[in-house]
């Protein structure tokens, strides 16, 4: 079964750290881009970061840049988020995605399609004094 | 950053009934949208795919249309388990993705 299981969420203190853990099984972890997808208590979804398939690549909100930074580990099917300075805005329920992409081409160029097609159940962070 | 608007915020309707989402992107972004359902208490769910793809298991009551910054998700006969929030999201900025605000769908 493909699954994906996030973990490390918390009470922290304004300026504090976390680093939260997304455990891959069911699939081959490193032919996947991930991402982390936050939801704060009764408001939408906000894309927080990203990372591609060998961690050469990643990305991440105006929200959070400079402050939370991505990682993966392949060789043990795992995605981290280390978040440092939090914010009472940080206040959320923290969901990793995996990231499929599909290809197609026209007139000579490919063009790469990318999507989250499996969300874990998500870990929450609450940053309160 | 490219900014998603979904309208309308919010919408009730019947079981039965033809129900239409619209996304508009604050720039063209080609057909570099996907639409997530949502549940109470649950994780997002991929319905659409590269605007008109429609996600493997999803109902075919589900589609998905446009191109460029206009982009609509339709649901031909809705069902009392189509009750839930719907959110667009673009792709077209690669590791730089923006949800619209979400849509909920209630019911009448």
């Amino acid at each position: 079964e493909v699954q994906l299981v996030e973990s490390g969420g918390g009470v922290v203190r304004p300026g504090g750290s976390l680093r939260l853990s997304c455990a891959a099984s069911g699939f081959t972890f490193d032919d996947y881009g991930m991402s982390w997808v936050r939801q704060a208590p009764g408001k939408g979804l906000e894309w927080v970061s990203g990372i591609n398939w060998n961690g050469g690549s990643t990305g991440y909100a105006d929200s959070v840049k400079g402050r939370f930074t991505i990682s993966r580990d392949n060789a043990k099917n795992s995605l981290y988020l280390q978040m440092n300075s939090l914010r009472a805005e940080d206040t959320a329920l923290y969901h990793c995605a995996r990231e499929p992409r599909v290809a197609t081409m026209a007139l000579g160029t490919y063009y790469y399609y990318y999507y989250m097609d499996v969300w874990g159940k998500g870990t929450t962070v609450t940053v309160s004094s | 950053d490219i900014q998603m608007t979904q309208s309308p915020s919010s919408l009730s309707a019947s079981v039965g009934d033809r129900v239409t989402i619209t996304c508009r992107a604050s720039q063209s972004i080609s057909s570099y949208l996907n639409w997530y359902q949502q549940k109470p208490g649950k994780a997002p769910k991929l319905l659409i795919y590269a605007a008109s793809s429609l996600q493997s298991g999803v109902p075919s009551r589900f589609s998905g249309s446009g191109s460029g910054t206009d982009f609509t998700l339709t649901i031909s006969s809705l069902q009392p388990e189509d009750f839930a929030t719907y959110y667009c999201q673009q792709s077209y900025s690669t590791l730089r993705y923006t949800f619209g605000q979400g849509t909920k769908l209630e019911i009448k």
